[in-house]
């Protein structure tokens, strides 16, 4: 079964400082797509990183980038200098290959900017 | 403006009482997708297109209905709502020409079901 974990259901940083959220997936495939996408009280679900399984180099969007680990099947998002905007729900989301439109998201972890 | 819409935005409706949400995206995508949005269960897809007439089940299809008569439009349907189905629901769609298969949401629909 495609199962994606969200581990830590809340975490808080203090505005400019780093922050990391984790991901891990399951899947049998070799090539495949993941995303991480914030959806703020607004409830609108925005995307903000994507990474090809097949792309060794880790994606990066200004100040978010990724930890793309594939033999571990680990996809953390890096948050640097966060921001009081930076503060929402975010959601780990795998995409199945070859099968049209398949995609299967993790329960998210809500994030907490500190002033 | 690229964009993908639902109607209604908030619905409250009682057990049994047929209804319709609408799904409408102006991008000439291929693939669209229905999720159910539940406190601590994340995204959960409900039926998702390929294509005009091609529609699969996802991982939670029970209850719903959909249909995809035209490109643009794909509709979720609940015949009989129960209130296990009151949640925040989204439409989305990709392109299938596009490689990054990047997905836009709907707004989401508030129902409840009493």
């Amino acid at each position: 079964a495609q199962t994606v974990t969200q581990s830590q259901p809340e975490m808080s940083v203090q505005e400019a400082e780093t922050v990391t959220l984790s991901c891990t997936y399951d899947t049998s495939e070799s090539d495949y797509y993941l995303f991480w996408y914030k959806q703020p009280p607004s409830r609108q679900m925005i995307l903000v990183i994507r990474q090809e399984a097949y792309k060794q180099q880790n994606a990066t969007e200004n100040r978010f980038s990724v930890n793309f680990q594939k033999a571990a099947k680990s996809f953390s998002l890096k948050i640097s200098d966060s921001q009081l905007g930076d503060a929402a729900m975010y959601f780990c989301a795998y995409r199945i290959p070859n099968t049209g439109n398949q995609f299967y998201f993790g329960t998210g972890t809500s994030l907490t900017v500190i002033p | 403006e690229a964009q993908v819409t639902q109607n209604p935005r908030y619905l409250i409706t009682v057990t049994g009482k047929k209804l319709t949400v609408t799904c409408s995206q102006n991008m000439n995508h291929e693939y669209m997708s229905w999720y159910r949005q539940d406190p601590g269960l994340g995204l959960r897809q409900i039926y998702y297109s390929m294509n005009v007439e091609v529609t699969d089940k996802g991982d939670v299809p029970e209850g719903y209905k959909v249909s995809r008569k035209e490109k643009r439009n794909f509709p979720l349907i609940l015949e009989s709502p129960s209130p296990n189905q009151t949640s925040l629901y989204f439409c989305a769609s990709s392109s299938a020409t596009v490689s990054s298969y990047e997905q836009y949401f709907g707004p989401g629909t508030r129902l409840t079901v009493t």
